[in-house]
């Protein structure tokens, strides 16, 4: 079973740079959800979705541009790259918004920005 | 607003030792609480989670009870073992489930 599966896991960029991460789920879940995890900052969710064609903002935004295009695909895009983005980003998913439902993550992704 | 903080770490412990990793929470409404776990070079994963005060979740030898008048959901193991060894996430959803809340995690080191 894969879960949710994210590309690549491994990154590293120069200042400026943009790049792409990939988030695919095959359990058929409507949300999703990027977060980043930095050390005594726990993770922060960055953006999320609540279904196919949709996006919000979470809790630190700036700098990320996310698309859901089909339901089982988020990506998350820096356009820009900047040194306070280097970090480990996690992509998880759930099926419904009722409290009580768990996430389901990725095994992350962990971005140098030189 | 809604948070959560947890006992700061490192968590080192001897095989078999007792384990409490505290864990507060704030919110509005009723949150369900969870318990996340973290293995090296992996993603988090669900350990436990409890919906209503008063609820205990329980998994794999941990055990963490919804107080709602003190706003805690302290982890427990009776007696750790190395395996155990990894990060643990306390966390809070809100009633607009798709809101998650997680504390900054707490590393523990169980050591034969």
């Amino acid at each position: 079973n894969a879960g949710v599966t994210q590309t690549p896991k491994f990154r590293v960029l120069k200042t400026g740079q943009s790049m792409t991460l990939l988030c695919a789920q095959d359990m058929n879940h409507e949300y999703m959800y990027w977060y980043r995890q930095d050390p005594g900052m726990g993770l922060r969710l960055i953006h999320y979705s609540v279904g196919e064609g949709t996006t919000a903002k979470g809790e630190v935004p700036d700098g990320y541009n996310v698309s859901r295009l089909k339901k089982q695909n988020f990506l998350l895009g820096l356009e820009s790259a900047a040194p306070s983005q280097t970090s480990v980003y996690f992509c998880a998913s759930s099926y419904t918004s009722t409290t009580g439902e768990k996430l389901f993550f990725g095994s992350g992704t962990q971005l140098s920005v030189l | 607003g809604n948070s959560v903080t947890q006992m700061e770490g490192p968590v080192t412990l001897s095989e078999e030792a007792f384990l409490t990793i505290n864990c507060t929470y704030t919110a509005t409404g009723y949150p369900s609480l969870f318990w996340y776990v973290q293995y090296p070079g992996e993603g988090l994963q669900l350990l436990l989670k409890a919906t209503k005060a008063d609820d205990k979740g329980s998994n794999k030898g941990f055990e963490a009870t919804y107080r709602k008048e003190t706003t805690s959901f302290h982890l427990e193991k009776g007696s750790v073992q190395v395996s155990d060894s990894a990060v643990y996430f306390c966390a809070l959803s809100g009633n607009t489930g798709n809101q998650f809340y997680f504390g900054t995690g707490t590393s523990l080191t169980v050591i034969p």
